[in-house]
């Protein structure tokens, strides 16, 4: 079976400083990867997937993530946050057969003045 | 181009009660989703329609049905309402054929059950 692991519900940041949010899957097969952010009173948003290929791939907002499949792990980065990345992050992954998102427990970032 | 709209935003209900949410799709996507996100739980995937058809459900008890219109949208019906059905439920739509990044996500249906 497949599964997403978040291990951090929340973490604060300050502004200015560095993010790097965890995320772990199990599954079988090359998995297809992404992260959502969740403002409040909002949708999710897609920030960056990962297919194949390049295991560092870029997103929107200025994140990052990076594939390590000897870790099982898809870490999403940021290098300067702002005080508007204060969301909630989702990792998740897709499996064709069933055709659905199976989601990580999601990681609340806090920023800090 | 609107993007995918739920309604209502807000619904309370109490328990034993019945709920019907609704979500209509982005223009010319037949495929809709309904996740659920209870508070700590994340996001738990309840069912997927496609062309009018239930194609995949979650693991969720039958109190949880839905349908989907020849226009697409869709219907979210919780029976039986219980306090721990309290949440916010989440409905995303594609065309099937499209892969997962093109999923856009509506804002939800927050659900209250006293």
């Amino acid at each position: 079976a497949q599964s997403v692991t978040q291990p951090d519900i929340h973490i604060t940041v300050s502004e200015g400083a560095s993010l790097e949010l965890r995320c772990n899957y199990s599954y079988g097969a090359t998995p297809y990867l992404f992260w959502y952010v969740q403002s409040p009173g909002q949708g999710l948003q897609l920030l960056l997937k990962y297919f194949s290929g390049d295991t560092l791939v870029q997103g929107i907002k200025g994140f990052e993530a990076e594939f390590k499949r000897s870790q099982s792990s898809f870490n999403l980065r940021k290098p300067s946050v702002h005080w508007s990345d204060a969301a909630e992050y989702f990792c998740a992954v897709f499996k064709a057969a069933g055709n659905k998102l199976t989601f990580g427990g999601g990681t609340r970032v806090l920023v800090k003045p | 181009e609107a993007g995918v709209t739920q309604s209502p935003t807000h619904l309370i209900k109490t328990r034993g009660q019945q709920a019907t949410l609704r979500c209509s799709p982005i223009s010319g996507h037949t495929s809709v989703y309904w996740y659920q996100q209870a508070l700590g739980l994340g996001l738990q995937f309840l069912l997927w329609y496609d062309e009018g058809e239930e194609r995949n459900r979650g693991n969720f008890p039958p109190r949880f049905s839905g349908r989907q219109f020849p226009n697409y949208s869709s219907e979210l019906n919780v029976n039986a309402l219980e306090l721990e059905d309290s949440a916010l439920y989440l409905c995303a739509s594609k065309n099937r054929g499209a892969g997962a990044e093109k999923l856009f996500f509506g804002s939800g249906t927050q659900l209250s059950v006293l």
